[in-house]
């Protein structure tokens, strides 16, 4: 079973639009950390957003907030005022400790497209 | 350096070639991680490196994949005999474990090409 899904391999959104990136997760951990990294054509990971699993407050920096639903599994993105440069590739994440050792595993990613 | 440097940028090999990629990670991160991204997939994990501890090398794809990482700091990544399915991007990351939310910081990765 997948532990790290996203449904949507590409989305588009208008500018200053909000949009919502999904992503469903699977762990029989209690303690895990969830994180969201956007992909530039450029090729470079870059880090938006982090959820942990004890937190009971949604996880927000500018306009990234992470839309967290424990029962769901779910740890969805949702970017506000959406703007050109934030077309890339956006990929969810999960830490979990497996035989003593912390693994981050990522999903297939999402492919946003921001249409001027 | 400020970030994780990844070194070369580029590798263009002939298959059954040996190729060594190499890693040096952030100052003072005890985690490092190697991933295979191949073209518009997700990040598939290769191995895991904490501290002075055994490492993970459950992601290894096959026994011609080997790391190593000298005290503690640079990794090298070496493909023995190269297959044209190895090509793809090989992404180092680092991470700071004890501390923050343990984000992974990535280098720009080494794009392999094995014609």
């Amino acid at each position: 079973a997948q532990k790290i899904t996203q449904t949507q391999p590409g989305m588009f959104v208008q500018e200053k639009e909000a949009v919502t990136l999904d992503c469903t997760y699977d762990t029989s951990d209690q303690s895990y950390g969830l994180f969201w990294y956007k992909q530039p054509s450029s090729g470079e990971m870059i880090f938006l957003i982090y959820q942990g699993s004890y937190d009971e407050q949604n996880a927000t920096e500018g306009r990234y907030s992470l839309n967290f639903q424990k029962a769901r599994k779910s740890a969805n993105l949702v970017i506000s005022a959406s703007q050109l440069g934030d077309s890339a590739m956006y990929f969810c994440a999960m830490r979990e400790k497996s035989s003593g050792t912390y693994k981050y595993i990522f999903g297939t990613g999402t492919r946003l497209k921001v249409l001027a | 350096g400020a970030g994780v440097s990844q070194s070369p940028s580029n590798k263009v090999t002939e298959k059954g070639k040996d190729v060594e990629l190499r890693c040096d990670p952030i100052s003072g991160h005890t985690a490092l991680y190697w991933y295979r991204q191949s073209l518009g997939q997700g990040l598939e994990f290769l191995i895991y490196f904490q501290g002075n501890s055994a490492p993970d090398k459950s992601g290894l794809p096959s026994d011609r994949f080997s790391a190593e990482r000298t005290g503690g700091s640079v990794s090298t990544l070496t493909i023995q005999r190269t297959q044209q399915e190895d090509s793809a991007v090989y992404l180092c990351a680092s991470s700071f474990r004890t501390g923050g939310t343990g984000e992974l910081f990535f280098g720009e990765g080494s794009r392999l090409t094995v014609l």
